[in-house]
């Protein structure tokens, strides 16, 4: 299947501060970028929908000014958590769509810690 | 999206044939069923999909009631490593662009 690539892995910030998240699709251009949220014990939680050149879609309840998306190219978009604190810990994931097929592909996650 | 209903958690013994159901029984025409899988701390891993007809992959096989209102996964020689949790959604077939919205899913715990 398509490769998806998400850096870093791993991250631990201080609170205020801001942490920028790539996602990449390697083999494929990917029109569409999802970004996802995960707190231990649930489900991945839809944050936003990411679209080449235009503005992102946020789901109802997340913090645009927040959780900044770009998606600058066909193969690349980032999450930037701005202004972290404890509660935004999470492991955030991302997800790619081709323009060949319909199944997404996901990156391996990103697990952030906010201390 | 379509609602689906898995169960919480199931076993199944190594080497044994895994099967993992699904009802989704507001499933429209022309929506999908698509199937991933989590192992912990990992991304979702995507497994297969399909419409009306059975479908077969390297990983498993997805076999889908006539009228659609319900699926099962298959995966025909259960491992260690396919202990996970599944996942069945069905997107809103108006906007098939990868968009998927997770339920609780089900964990499957393969034992030796």
């Amino acid at each position: 299947g398509a490769v998806v690539s998400q850096h870093p892995s791993r991250v631990i910030c201080k609170s205020g501060t801001s942490v920028k998240i790539e996602c990449r699709s390697l083999d494929f251009q990917a029109t569409t970028m999802f970004w996802y949220r995960q707190f231990p014990k649930q489900s991945l939680m839809l944050m936003a929908t990411s679209n080449e050149g235009s503005k992102a879609t946020y789901e109802q309840g997340v913090e645009k000014d927040k959780f900044l998306i770009n998606h600058a190219s066909l193969t690349l978009s980032t999450l930037t958590v701005t202004s972290a604190h404890p509660e935004d810990s999470s492991f955030y994931i991302c997800s790619a769509s081709s323009t060949w097929g319909t199944e997404a592909f996901f990156g391996q996650g990103t697990r952030l810690t906010v201390v | 999206d379509a609602k689906t209903t898995q169960p919480p958690s199931m076993d199944c013994a190594e080497g044994r044939a895994a099967n993992l159901p699904c009802n989704h029984s507001t499933i429209s025409g022309n929506e999908y069923v698509y199937w991933y899988r989590q192992i912990h701390s990992q991304g979702p891993q995507y497994i297969i999909h399909g419409l009306k007809n059975n479908e077969t992959n390297e990983m498993a096989s997805l076999i889908i009631t006539e009228d659609r209102k319900s699926s099962t996964l298959i995966l025909p020689h259960a491992t260690l490593r396919d202990t996970a949790v599944y996942y069945c959604i069905v997107p809103d077939g108006s906007s098939n662009t990868g968009k998927l919205i997770f339920g609780q899913g089900t964990t499957l715990q393969v034992k030796p």
